[in-house]
């Protein structure tokens, strides 16, 4: 079955810097969606890119998608403390609406005062 | 805060015990799926329901099963519990199967001693 994975498994950087956190996949899609958790609780939907859609943005988040290499990027411009949290991408399988909704193990994302 | 509830916040069972998670969905969301998440790992699609009706399934053992009512709320029933069930239960609801983000709750966190 196909799996987001995503790169790095963790990252520190300094409040105001940029971040970068990537998705790769095995299978065809139909979309990939991006999601943040803050220690332990619910996850929270960010972002949501259909396979003919190659970037979106959505305030200070930009997400492109790159089928051809099954990937997918979540830049964080100007970070906060606040946006300390662990982000996942999850992909749905392109011939079975909903039925296959796979999350990747996530990047921890620690932004430093 | 996403309008999706789940009951109860936290649970101690006893292997070989069952239980039985609640989840209602956002108004207006006739899809929910439920997730297993455990410690520092990405959730882990267990199955999804839409209309009432079991829509897919992850690689989760007959143990585990559920159920949507007409009101589009829904419950988790495992049977026979293991220590490796310890885990946070996530419910999402959503508008339907295709291109929908999913709203998650609060999550359920079973501990099984």
């Amino acid at each position: 079955s196909q799996q987001g994975e995503e790169d790095p498994q963790a990252l520190s950087i300094q409040e105001g810097e940029n971040a970068t956190m990537n998705c790769s996949y095995k299978t065809s899609i139909n979309n990939l969606q991006w999601y943040r958790q803050n220690s332990g609780r619910g996850l929270v939907h960010l972002i949501l890119i259909r396979s003919n859609e190659r970037e979106k943005h959505s305030g200070r988040l930009r997400v492109t998608l790159d089928t051809s290499k099954k990937s997918s990027s979540l830049l964080i411009t100007a970070s906060r403390a606040a946006d300390t949290a662990s982000y996942f991408c999850a992909t749905d399988d392109n011939n079975n609406y909903g039925q296959n909704f796979v999350f990747g193990p996530g990047t921890r994302l620690s932004v430093l005062p | 805060e996403t309008g999706v509830t789940q009951s109860p916040t936290h649970l101690i069972k006893t292997r070989g015990q069952q239980v039985t998670l609640r989840c209602s969905s956002q108004s207006g969301h006739n899809t929910v799926s439920w997730y297993q998440q455990a410690l520092g790992q990405g959730p882990q699609f267990i199955f999804q329901y839409y209309r009432e009706e079991e829509n897919g399934r992850g690689n989760f053992p007959p143990r585990f099963s559920g159920l949507q009512f007409p009101n589009y709320s829904s419950e988790l029933n495992v049977n026979a519990l293991e220590l490796d069930d310890s885990a946070l239960y996530l419910c999402a609801s959503s508008m339907g199967l295709a291109d929908y983000e999913q709203y998650f709750g609060p999550g359920t966190r079973l501990t099984v001693t």
